[in-house]
């Protein structure tokens, strides 16, 4: 079966300190991954995405993202948070010809 | 540019009531999804379409119906609306396959009493 899974559903930094939110995936072939961030009351918005080109991804507001194949993981990061950080973050995956599989967020607290 | 509007923003139904929620995007875009989002499950998809005319079923599709009579729009009907659909809805769209970038409207909250 193919899926997603972040692990953390609530994750609290400081401020200025390293945000870490943890994405692995589960798939027999590489897949295209993704993160969107959800503000309040909003949808969600594309922060970036790997499509093999490079494993080293980088995205909106200071993010970046690493594919690691061998841990079958996407795991997202910023090296500062920022208060305006907090949010709800999805990782998702999608494969050829098949449709996007959310995980099931992970809401990210900044303590000032 | 307006990209992805959903209508309306907040709805409140009986159970039992029928309602369509209407999702409209302006950027030409072939594929369209309903997607429901409930607190610690993420985002399960509900319907899509791969162009105008088509729809299919996705991961909970029971109690739903959908229509794209135009590209740009893509309508999710309750027939029957019951507790469980109390949820937030939220309609994206992609330029012409699952492996791009997915535009969101800004979702519509339904309660169902």
């Amino acid at each position: 079966a193919q899926s997603v899974t972040q692990l953390g559903s609530h994750v609290s930094v400081s401020e200025g300190a390293l945000v870490l939110l943890r994405c692995n995936y589960s798939s027999s072939v590489p897949p295209y991954l993704f993160w969107y961030v959800q503000y309040p009351n909003q949808g969600l918005q594309l922060l970036l995405k790997y499509t093999s080109a490079a494993t080293l991804v980088k995205g909106i507001n200071g993010f970046e993202a690493e594919f690691k194949k061998s841990e079958t993981s996407f795991h997202l990061t910023k090296p500062s948070a920022h208060m305006s950080d907090a949010a709800e973050y999805f990782c998702a995956v999608s494969f050829t010809g098949n449709q996007f599989y959310f995980g099931t967020g992970t809401s990210l607290t900044v303590i000032p | 540019n307006a990209g992805v509007t959903q209508t309306p923003k907040f709805r409140v139904l009986k159970t039992g009531q029928s309602m369509t929620l209407l999702c409209a995007q302006d950027m030409n875009h072939e594929y369209m999804y309903w997607y429901r989002q409930d607190p610690g499950m993420g985002l399960r998809l509900i319907h899509y379409s791969v162009g105008e005319g088509t729809t299919a079923k996705g991961e909970v599709p029971d109690g739903y119906n959908v229509s794209r009579l135009k590209k740009q729009n893509f309508l999710l009907g309750l027939e029957s609306a019951a507790p469980s659909q109390t949820s937030v809805y939220f309609c994206a769209s992609t330029r012409d396959s699952w492996n791009t970038e997915a535009f969101f409207g800004q979702g519509t909250r339904l309660t169902v009493v």
